[in-house]
């Protein structure tokens, strides 16, 4: 089993530009969600998907979107992008409620922007 | 607001000697703490995750302790390895509300030879 990946590993932006950055995890996971780390700071959440079909705003969802697209996949987009915005960002998943199960993150891509 | 200090913010050590980090917070009522270490660039990989009826937990030379009472955890490593050098993270989700969990910044431990 790969667990989670992510792609890009790297990525670098100019300020305006968008992306969209790829998450899945082949563990049959119901739950996705995407962080970003900067440094310095702990991780922070920025979108959730509880379960196929739902999603909910983080701690600092403003300037992203995300789609889970399937059970697997869980994508998350930048539409305009700002050097706010240049951090690590993690995507993890797990079995149901973090207040239960564990979660399992993914090797991150580093984003930059200009 | 939520909040996981962790201390000390950095520490080195000689490789077999045994170290203790620590974790503070206010995150109340919460439904577990978890200990994760976090190689350079990779992602956080979970170590231990206590309950909080639970006050200690043990994987393999890692063992973390729990006082709910006083909101305050440790992580021990035990005749520490090179391997050792990492990022541990402290992390606590709450019980209701939210349920978004709180990362602390992590304590980078190096293990020198």
């Amino acid at each position: 089993n790969a667990g989670v990946t992510q792609t890009p590993k790297f990525q670098v932006l100019k300020t305006g530009q968008s992306m969209t950055l790829q998450c899945a995890q082949d563990m049959n996971h119901n739950s996705m969600y995407w962080y970003r780390q900067d440094p310095g700071m702990g991780l922070r959440l920025i979108y959730y998907s509880a379960s196929e079909g739902t999603t909910d705003k983080g701690e600092v969802p403003n300037g992203y979107n995300v789609s889970r697209l399937n059970k697997r996949e869980f994508s998350l987009r930048l539409e305009s992008a700002a050097p706010s915005q240049t951090s690590v960002y993690f995507c993890a998943s797990s079995e149901g409620s973090v207040t239960r199960y564990e979660q399992y993150f993914g090797p991150g891509t580093r984003l930059t922007v200009t | 607001k939520n909040q996981v200090e962790q201390s000390p913010q950095s520490l080195i050590i000689l490789e077999g000697k045994n170290c203790t980090l620590q974790c503070n917070y206010t995150v109340s009522p919460f439904s577990n703490l978890r200990w994760y270490k976090q190689d350079t660039g990779r992602g956080p990989v979970s170590l231990t995750i206590m309950t909080f009826s639970e006050n200690t937990k043990s994987n393999g030379r890692y063992t973390a302790t729990l006082d709910a009472d006083t909101k305050q955890s440790s992580l021990h490593i035990t005749a520490s390895q090179l391997s050792d050098s990492a990022s541990y993270i402290c992390v606590v989700t709450p019980r209701g509300g939210s349920y978004i969990p709180t990362f602390g910044r992590g304590t980078s431990l190096i293990v020198h030879p």
